[in-house]
């Protein structure tokens, strides 16, 4: 069974540009979220999807979006990109949502993205 | 809101020796929790999680750890580390109900010397 894939793996970005992240989860898996990481905060939770509407949402500004396809892939957007949005963005996936008892996310290899 | 403190930033053992990596949360009932390690430029694998009943739970690549309700811990444990076993490690805590968004540690660093 194939894990979560996260592309692109690497990302250079100028300040002010926009970028999209994808997440593909575990088969048959309906719920994804999302997390940055970086050296000054740590891991931090932006958001989850469960099948296409989200449910939870992190402390972060309204530059940060995502979305999630009927196949259960996701997208992370952020806009207007800012230096410290420099981090590793982690995707997880789940069967049933971080609601649910006893359920377990399986996290993808992340995006470490760059912005110069 | 809950929390979660690594009180140990980096910790240093030698091969073969006992390891514990301290983990303490604050939360108002019981919450669900997850120890994950990352080994660099990777993401995060589940190593052991606590929902409820016995409260010491065994989790993969030899490693335990145990609920302790009243002093809210749930330290992580190896009685032999491997040097594979170098990492960084996150103690992780989500409710158990309500908006049941997790909240990470800020990770403790395993070294291991030869």
């Amino acid at each position: 069974k194939a894990g979560v894939t996260q592309t692109p793996r690497y990302l250079i970005k100028t300040r002010g540009q926009q970028v999209t992240l994808s997440c593909s989860p575990i088969s048959g898996h309906r719920s994804v979220s999302w997390y940055q990481q970086t050296p000054g905060q740590g891991l931090q939770f932006l958001f989850e999807y469960f099948s296409e509407t989200q449910r939870n949402k992190g402390n972060f500004p309204g530059r940060f979006s995502g979305r999630q396809f009927s196949n259960s892939r996701s997208e992370m957007n952020v806009s207007t990109l800012e230096l410290g949005d420099s981090a590793l963005y982690l995707c997880a996936s789940s069967l049933w949502g971080q609601g649910a008892a006893n359920t377990e996310a399986f996290f993808g290899q992340g995006t470490r993205l760059t912005v110069v | 809101a809950q929390s979660v403190t690594q009180p140990d930033i980096h910790i240093t053992v030698s091969e073969g020796a006992s390891l514990e990596l301290r983990c303490n949360y604050s939360y108002g009932a019981t919450p669900y929790l997850f120890w994950y390690v990352q080994s660099p430029g990777q993401g995060l694998q589940l190593l052991l999680k606590y929902f409820s009943g016995d409260t010491l739970v065994q989790g993969i690549k030899g490693f335990e750890a145990e609920f302790k309700r009243s002093q809210s811990s749930f330290n992580l444990r190896k009685p032999s580390v491997h040097w594979s076993d170098a990492a960084e490690y996150f103690c992780a805590v989500r409710p158990s109900g309500g908006s049941y968004i997790p909240t990470f540690g800020r990770g403790t660093s395993l070294i291991v010397h030869p």
